[in-house]
């Protein structure tokens, strides 16, 4: 059974630091484009960032974001990881990650993980 | 960056209606649009994919429309488990944007 589960999420001063994990099970998480979503309490999804499948390790960034979060995985652990610096309270959210549908370029998700909280707060 | 537009932002119907939901890009994305299904409190659900391919598992009654700037996702007759938040998402470059999704009640 493909399935990805998120961890390291938590409560964490504005400025501060967190990595999140995506423990991939299932699939060999290297030949994926995989994603990191988030969504705020009561709003929409948002987009945060995308790191390409095999052959091509080409990360992708949101504005919101860029400078201060990166991507990467391991592919011996099969695991996609996101950290998070300079943290600010608009990051505040659940973040989930997700896996393309196909191999190649980023196209649509089609398995998501159950999310891990972030709270970002004096 | 291209701009991703929902219509309506919320609708209520009646069980057995047909609802059509609009997703409007600011820029051509040929058919590089995605539709998800949240259902309250869970995770999106992948429905359609390259603006009209049905993801295996999801019922023939979901059906997705359009190419370039203008898309369309049809539910043929709603069922009381559609009841959901539906977001179109474009992924021909990022930032790989998600629309500000349709809140779908029954009346």
């Amino acid at each position: 059974e493909v399935q990805l589960v998120e961890s390291g999420g938590g409560l964490v001063q504005p400025g501060g630091s967190l990595r999140l994990s995506c423990a991939a099970s299932g699939f060999t998480l290297s030949t994926y484009a995989m994603t990191w979503v988030r969504q705020a309490p009561g709003e929409g999804l948002e987009w945060v960032s995308t790191i390409s499948g095999s052959g091509d390790s080409g990360t992708y960034y949101a504005e919101s974001v860029k400078g201060r979060f990166t991507i990467s995985r391991d592919n011996s652990n099969n695991t996609l990881y996101l950290q998070m610096n300079s943290l600010r309270t608009e990051d505040t959210a659940v973040y989930s990650c997700a896996k393309d549908n196909r191999e190649g370029p980023p196209r649509a998700f089609d398995v998501w993980g159950q999310g891990t909280m972030v709270t970002v707060s004096s | 960056d291209i701009q991703m537009t929902q219509s309506p932002s919320s609708l209520s119907a009646s069980v057995g209606d047909r609802v059509t939901i609009t997703c409007r890009a600011s820029q051509g994305i040929g058919d590089s649009l995605a539709w998800y299904q949240q259902r309250p409190g869970k995770v999106p659900n992948l429905l359609i994919y390259a603006a009209s391919t049905l993801q295996s598992g999801v019922p023939s009654r979901f059906s997705g429309r359009g190419s370039g700037t203008d898309f369309t996702l049809t539910i043929s007759s709603l069922q009381p488990e559609d009841v959901a938040t539906y977001y179109c998402q474009k992924y021909i470059s990022a930032p790989f944007t998600f629309g500000p999704g349709t809140k779908v009640d029954i009346k």
